[in-house]
């Protein structure tokens, strides 16, 4: 089955960009979406792509997609502590079945 | 306001005992998911539905029984079965099984 991977965590200062990785498995994976997970809430998502796209900006927010070698990036600008977080990358597959990663705990030191 | 609702936040079970976990959404969704988040772990997948008196079990089912006999609820029930049910539930719902997914503030189970 699918297999999605992110580094465990990425401490930043503020002010600078973030990056956060990810890497999937299933080359059929349609939809790739980030979400943020603050503590002891639910997941909120941020923005997605479509595996036809390579890029797709959004505010602070710049998602990079290489399809070739399945890897996924999420860029945040101008890092700020209320980015501080942890970011879930989530790869579905046309048949609609949802892989996500274990998470990346962004923390941003002022 | 169009959402998804979870409760209760916060629950605590004896050894034993069957609890069920609510999710309510508005958002006229046909999908609805399960999930169990432990701690430093990604999410996993107990039970699905994508439409109304049907429901697929996911990776993890074992102890779990859900029901979807309204388009707006899906509540969860884990059972004395469940070994080792202290764990953070989130619901989800989406549009369709590839859409967007829309959680909940998830509840907080555990067992004592």
């Amino acid at each position: 089955g699918e297999d999605v991977e992110q580094s465990l965590f990425l401490s930043v200062r503020e002010g600078d960009s973030s990056v956060i990785n990810c890497t999937y498995t299933d080359s059929s994976s349609t939809y790739l979406y980030w979400y943020k997970q603050e503590p002891g809430a639910g997941l909120q998502l941020l923005t997605y792509i479509f595996s036809n796209m390579d890029m797709k900006q959004d505010q602070r927010l710049t998602v990079l997609l290489n399809k070739k070698d399945k890897h996924l990036s999420l860029r945040i600008a101008d890092t700020q502590t209320g980015d501080s977080a942890i970011y879930f990358c989530a790869a579905t597959s046309n048949a609609g079945k949802s892989t996500f990663g274990d998470g990346t705990t962004l923390t941003v030191k002022p | 306001d169009g959402g998804i609702t979870q409760s209760p936040k916060y629950l605590f079970r004896k050894e034993g005992q069957n609890v069920t976990l609510s999710c309510e959404q508005n958002l006229n969704h046909d999908a609805m998911y399960w999930y169990r988040q432990d701690p430093g772990q990604g999410l996993r997948l107990i039970y699905y539905s994508q439409i109304v008196n049907d429901f697929q079990k996911g990776d993890i089912a074992e102890g779990y029984s859900v029901s979807r006999e309204k388009k707006e609820s899906f509540p969860l029930t884990v059972t004395s079965a469940q070994k080792n049910p202290t764990a953070f539930y989130l619901c989800a719902s989406s549009t369709g099984t590839s859409g967007a997914k829309f959680f909940g503030p998830g509840t907080r189970l555990t067992v004592l």
